[in-house]
């Protein structure tokens, strides 16, 4: 599995964009970026995830770099209910298989 | 749908003691795992199974037990619980590619 490397935390203004980077540089091939979140104290919550294109939905957008060493994640208009932890999780393709947490990032989103 | 529950929310045990932690899902999902997460940690996985009576260890499966009988219910058994077994414990369930998580089960055990 690919190690990843995030800030350890980030802030943020309400109403601004949020930008997460996360380094993957071992990344295979195969394996697919995830990313989840994790409010304080509640189960961790999908967010999106891509392979090599951009992709974006309801929550997020994701930004993959061409060369697939590292993403970022963004959040177009933070707000309050943003501030959690941020995980990047490289994982293989079409896999059911097991997510492996690192630290994340904890974005903080302030007034 | 409820998606995936856990009980019980909060847990004290005393060394020694045991305990079932109760997962279900309704999602007719075949995959479903147990995390734990310690304070300042991400999740570290203990057991998970990809369908019913099938199961399998994860990183730090000891001191844990897991069956799956049935598609719904994945529960996780605590034999003689440890001060270290101190955690919050997570289940998970996913049918491809996305995991859905329960709101945990916070254990204390003195």
């Amino acid at each position: 599995d690919a190690k990843t490397t995030q800030p350890t935390s980030m802030d943020c203004a309400e109403g601004r964009a949020a930008n997460l980077p996360c380094n993957h540089s071992t990344i295979s091939g195969n394996e697919y970026v995830y990313w989840y979140r994790q409010i304080h104290s509640q189960g961790p919550q999908y967010i999106i995830h891509g392979l090599k294109n951009n992709e974006t939905n309801e929550m997020a957008s994701l930004i993959i770099t061409e060369d697939r060493k590292s993403s970022t994640l963004i959040l177009p208009h933070a707000t309050l209910r943003d501030t959690a932890v941020y995980y990047c999780i490289p994982r293989g393709g079409g896999s059911q298989g097991n997510l492996i947490f690192g630290k994340g990032t904890k974005l903080s989103v302030k007034p | 749908n409820a998606g995936v529950t856990q009980t019980p929310k909060f847990q004290v045990l005393k060394t020694g003691q045991s305990m079932t932690l109760q997962c279900a899902q309704d999602m007719n999902h075949e995959y479903m795992s147990w995390y734990r997460q310690d304070p300042g940690m991400g999740l570290r996985l203990i057991h998970y199974s990809v369908g019913a009576g099938i199961t399998d260890q994860g990183e730090v499966p000891n001191g844990y037990n897991v069956s799956r009988s049935t598609t719904e219910d994945f529960p996780l058994r605590l034999l003689s619980a440890a001060p270290s077994q101190t955690s919050v414990y997570f289940c998970a369930s996913s049918q491809g590619t996305t995991q859905y998580f329960g709101p945990g089960t916070r254990l204390l055990v003195l």
